[in-house]
């Protein structure tokens, strides 16, 4: 069975300033996805970025990257120089072959002007 | 492009009553997929579609809860006689099948969601 570990209730952040979300995940498939979304308060999911289990190098989308470490199973998400629009819930997610996607309960993060 | 959308997006029902929600995917896309959310926890797999074909139903909550997507474009989640604890936010994704050498990657990209309370 999957399952993803959001250890991080909430997190304040001040704006202009990085902030990490950390996610540990555990599967015993050799291929699987892991993703992170963002629910702003309106409900909709907003995808942010992706990363394979047999890609080498980090993923990065603008602002965002994503720290994979594949050995210890976390996929932490990074977010450099915060605004305050990215204040939101956000969740880390894994697919893998059975194509459903198994969320973390999510972080809310905070950020401070 | 339009994403996806998602109707109505707020349903209020009482008890015992069926309720229907509608999702319509990006037009391309030949997965859909439906999740509850409940209040202060991450989405939960419900079911999805591969064009018209269910291909997983396991995860349905009761048989209560039924999906279609009859032509392969878009779907319906209904709720048979409602009770309290179905109240959630009912979310539809979809997504291409893009396979990648080596891995297959599969995006699901989500509509607003439809809030449903059960008096």
């Amino acid at each position: 069975a999957q399952k993803i570990t959001q250890t991080q209730p909430g997190m304040f952040v001040q704006e202009k300033e990085a902030v990490t979300l950390d996610c540990t995940y555990d599967t015993s498939d050799p291929s699987y996805g892991l993703f992170w979304y963002k629910q702003p308060s309106s409900g909709e999911m907003i995808f942010l970025i992706y990363q394979g289990s047999y890609d080498q190098q980090n993923a990065t989308e603008g602002r965002y990257s994503l720290n994979f470490q594949k050995a210890r199973k976390s996929a932490n998400l990074v977010i450099s120089a915060s605004q305050l629009g990215d204040s939101a819930m956000y969740f880390c997610a894994m697919e893998n072959a059975g194509n459903m996607l198994t969320f973390g309960g999510g972080t809310r993060l905070m950020v401070k002007p | 492009d339009t994403g996806v959308s998602q109707d109505p997006r707020h349903k209020i029902t009482k008890r015992g009553q069926n309720v229907t929600f509608r999702c319509d995917p990006i037009s391309e896309h030949n997965r859909l997929y439906w999740y509850r959310q409940t209040l202060g926890q991450g989405p939960e797999f419900l079911t999805y579609f591969q064009n018209e074909a269910q291909l997983e139903k396991s995860r349905l909550l009761s048989d209560r809860f039924s999906a279609e997507r009859p032509k392969g474009s878009f779907s319906t989640l209904e709720i048979q006689r409602t009770e309290q604890g179905d109240s959630a936010m009912y979310l539809c994704a979809s997504s291409f099948d893009e396979r990648t050498p080596g891995e297959a990657r599969k995006t699901q990209y989500f509509g607003p969601g439809t809030r449903l309370l059960v008096l």
